[in-house]
């Protein structure tokens, strides 16, 4: 079981927008900043967001990040096919001394 | 570009030793903390350790601590994990990341006999 949670799916059609939510406590989102990570199939991890809302050089405005309190969400507006991937929230935990990871979202497009 | 580049990955038997390596370019190494996170097949992403920038601070997850070290060598660029005492739920595939910034493309540790 994850220190996070996160829906263990979500779907939508392409062009709309759809959110994945991340839940966590005082001790790791309500405190410390969170990092989003996009993975394909058969691939790595890449960076999609970092400290909340900030995108690397290279991710599309289409994904955006946000966080309130002990929560953060994930948006991705104007849905692409290639969209289609596992999605992970990460943040560091004060009570664990180290990072806790979220179960992970699959994101389909219909 | 940040590239993160894994080595020394395998199949080693219950009770067995392994050492990863990562060797980093396009990024200051020195000005980092590192990590390395696996995922078992099928599984999510689990945070494996860390170490602070000089190599002073080192943290574990529970599920290793005792039986792995966090390494690294600022003057080569190299981030180390030497794996002792491995046990079958050890497989997975291992990634060195500075978790802000890149991911390597991963190193398959099989625990098996």
């Amino acid at each position: 079981q994850s220190v996070l949670t996160q829906p263990p799916s979500a779907s939508g059609t392409p062009g709309q927008r759809v959110t994945i939510s991340c839940s966590g406590s005082s001790s790791n989102i309500g405190s410390k900043t969170v990092n989003w990570y996009q993975q394909l199939p058969g691939t790595a991890p890449k960076v999609l967001m970092y400290n909340n809302n900030q995108r690397p050089s290279g991710v599309p405005d289409r994904f955006s990040g946000s966080k309130s309190g002990t929560s953060a969400s994930l948006a991705i507006s104007g849905l692409q096919s290639e969209d289609e991937a596992d999605y992970y929230c990460a943040a560091l935990d004060d009570s664990l001394n180290g990072w806790v990871f979220g179960g992970g979202t699959k994101l389909t497009v219909l | 570009e940040v590239q993160l580049v894994e080595s020394g990955g395998g199949l080693v038997q219950p009770g067995g030793s392994l050492r990863l390596s990562c060797a980093a370019s396009g990024l200051t190494f020195s000005s980092y903390w590192m990590n390395w996170v696996r995922q078992a097949p099928g599984k999510g992403l689990e945070w494996v350790a860390n170490i602070k920038e000089d190599g002073s601070e080192k943290n574990y997850a529970d599920s290793v601590k005792g039986r792995f070290t966090i390494s690294r060598d600022n003057a080569k660029n190299s981030l180390y994990l030497q794996m002792n005492s491995l046990r079958v739920e050890d497989t997975a595939v291992y990634y060195c990341t500075q978790l802000r910034r890149a991911w390597g493309q991963g190193t398959l540790v099989t625990v098996s006999s």
